[in-house]
C-alpha cells in the first residue's frame, strides 16, 4: 500500500504570496491532519480534517486554512506569506478521526522556505 | 491545555545497550493517548509506539517498551539492544480529541 504522499517536496516563496500544499492520504484512510515543524517551535498541529469537515483546529491565524476532497485528498493553503512560516508542514493520515487515537502516519513533509 | 515535557534534548548510547528516554505531560483529561514517534534524518516521522491511557499495561514493540505511569504522568520509551538505525529524534505526543501534542524531541545517537 503506498504510504503518505506531499507535494511539492520543496517551495520557495516570496514575503505576501500564498502557498497551497497537498496531501494524498494512505488508500482508504479518511482523516488527514496537518503540521508545522520549526527548530523554534517544535511540531504544532495546525487542524484535521475527516470525510471533508474541518474536525479540529490548531491555535494558528486564519492565514492558514485547508480543506479536505471526496478522495480524502488535502490542501492546505496560507496566504499573505510571512518570514516566519518557513517550515517543513507535515501531513498525516488515520483511518478515522484521530480523535479515537489510532495511529496517524506521516508524509515526508514539504519544505517551504519564505524570502 | 495539554503541554508535552522531554527534558533530555540529546542522548547518546552505544550499540547493542539499553537507553530509556524521558517523557512527561500535563493534563486534567483521564482518557487520551501517548504516542512516541522517531524522525530519522530523512525527516520522515514513524509511529514507534502507542499507549492508551485507559490500559494499566505497558505497551511493547519488539525491542521498544513503555514504561507508563499515569499518576505520575510520565510516559518513558525503553530501546533495547540498540541498534545504528535507532538514530533519530524521538518525539512523545499526547493526543486527546483529534489535538496532538508533542514534546520538543530527543536526539539519540546510537555509537557503533
Amino acid at each position: 500500500k503506498a504510504g503518505v504522499t506531499q507535494t511539492p517536496r520543496y517551495l520557495i516563496k516570496t514575503r505576501g504570496q500564498q502557498v497551497t500544499l497537498s496531501c494524498s492520504p494512505i488508500s482508504g484512510h479518511r482523516s488527514v491532519s496537518w503540521y508545522q515543524q520549526t527548530p523554534g517551535q517544535g511540531l504544532q498541529f495546525l487542524f484535521e480534517y475527516f470525510s471533508e469537515t474541518q474536525r479540529n483546529k490548531g491555535n494558528f491565524p486564519g492565514r492558514f486554512s485547508g480543506r479536505q476532497f471526496s478522495n480524502s485528498r488535502s490542501e492546505m493553503n496560507v496566504s499573505t506569506l510571512e518570514l516566519g512560516d518557513s517550515a517543513l508542514y507535515l501531513c498525516a493520515s488515520s483511518l478515522v478521526s484521530s480523535g479515537i487515537g489510532y495511529e496517524q502516519y506521516f508524509g515526508p513533509g514539504t519544505r517551504l522556505t519564505v524570502t | 491545555a495539554q503541554t508535552v515535557t522531554q527534558s533530555q534534548p540529546e542522548m547518546s548510547v552505544q550499540e547493542a545497550e539499553t537507553v530509556t528516554l524521558s517523557c512527561t505531560y500535563d493534563t486534567s483529561e483521564n482518557n487520551y493517548y501517548l504516542f512516541w514517534y522517531k524522525q530519522p534524518p530523512s525527516r520522515q516521522m514513524i509511529l514507534v509506539i502507542r499507549q492508551e491511557a485507559y490500559k494499566q499495561q505497558n505497551a511493547t514493540e519488539n525491542r521498544f517498551s513503555v514504561n507508563f505511569q499515569k499518576a505520575a504522568k510520565s510516559f518513558s520509551l525503553k530501546i533495547s539492544d540498540s541498534q545504528l538505525g535507532d538514530t533519530a529524534m524521538y518525539f512523545c505526543a499526547f493526543m486527546k480529541g483529534g489535538d496532538m501534542r508533542f514534546g520538543a524531541g530527543t536526539r539519540l545517537t546510537v555509537k557503533p
